[in-house]
């Protein structure tokens, strides 16, 4: 089993529609979660930090679920502009090393007219 | 501007002859880590570094070297690139805070190599 895993898409969703992923990880010790934002062949972006109680920033949200061991990412009134990669990232993974960030494959948002 | 650079962004080269890919950043971050990316496979840390003169495997080490000499530098190193080495590899700083230690990390733009 991946360390951290995720449905690669493409999810392709009209404008305006809400549209969400999840991700999956392996390791209960994990300690803390992101979700990251990649254009096409260009570096990855913090999109926003995943916190216990749930955060949301504009029209993003994003959950954790600890005893089930995945988080979420929810994207309402999606723009084209959101159309992305959106990579899930797990720091910590219990092996002494807090140092590391393991990052999903990535989930392929494609957002039409 | 903070960011991160990264030199060359492309490169094509052949089998075994030695290359450098360097990466400095400008934002005074103790973490600096270098990745590879590839169709399918994701992200994948090649080695990282905690402070100066402290570095450490990654995932997918072997066939690379690091060095950190110096706080804002931290170059990647193929003493003998094989094809297999083709991807599109990431440079990355971070702060380190607290005790989970890594939280937003910044990505240089990517340099793209090709071995022949």
């Amino acid at each position: 089993r991946k360390e951290v895993e995720q449905d690669p898409g493409p999810f392709n969703v009209p404008e305006g529609a809400t549209v969400a992923f999840n991700c999956t990880y392996s390791n209960s010790a994990s300690q803390s979660f992101f979700w990251y934002r990649q254009d096409c062949r260009k570096e990855p972006k913090l999109l926003m930090s995943v916190y216990s109680s749930g955060n949301e920033d504009g029209r993003f949200t994003a959950q954790l679920n600890r005893a089930s061991q995945y988080i979420s990412l929810l994207i309402r009134d999606s723009k084209l502009s959101d159309s992305a990669t959106y990579l899930c990232v797990v720091n910590g993974l219990g092996d002494g090393t807090a140092s590391k960030l393991t990052f999903g494959t990535g989930t392929r948002l494609q957002v039409t007219l | 501007e903070a960011q991160v650079t990264q030199n060359p962004r492309y490169l094509i080269t052949v089998t075994g002859k030695k290359l450098t890919v360097t990466c400095s950043q400008n934002m005074n971050h103790e973490y600096m880590s270098w990745y590879r990316q590839d169709p399918g496979l994701g992200l994948r840390q090649i080695y990282y570094s905690m402070n100066v003169e402290v570095t450490d495997k990654g995932d997918v080490p072997e066939g690379y070297k690091v060095s950190r000499k110096e706080k804002r530098n931290f170059p990647l190193i193929l003493e003998s690139p094989s094809p297999n080495q083709t991807s599109l590899y990431f440079c990355a700083s971070s702060p380190l805070e607290g005790l989970d230690g890594i939280y937003e990390q910044y990505f240089g733009p990517g340099t793209r190599l090709t071995v022949t």
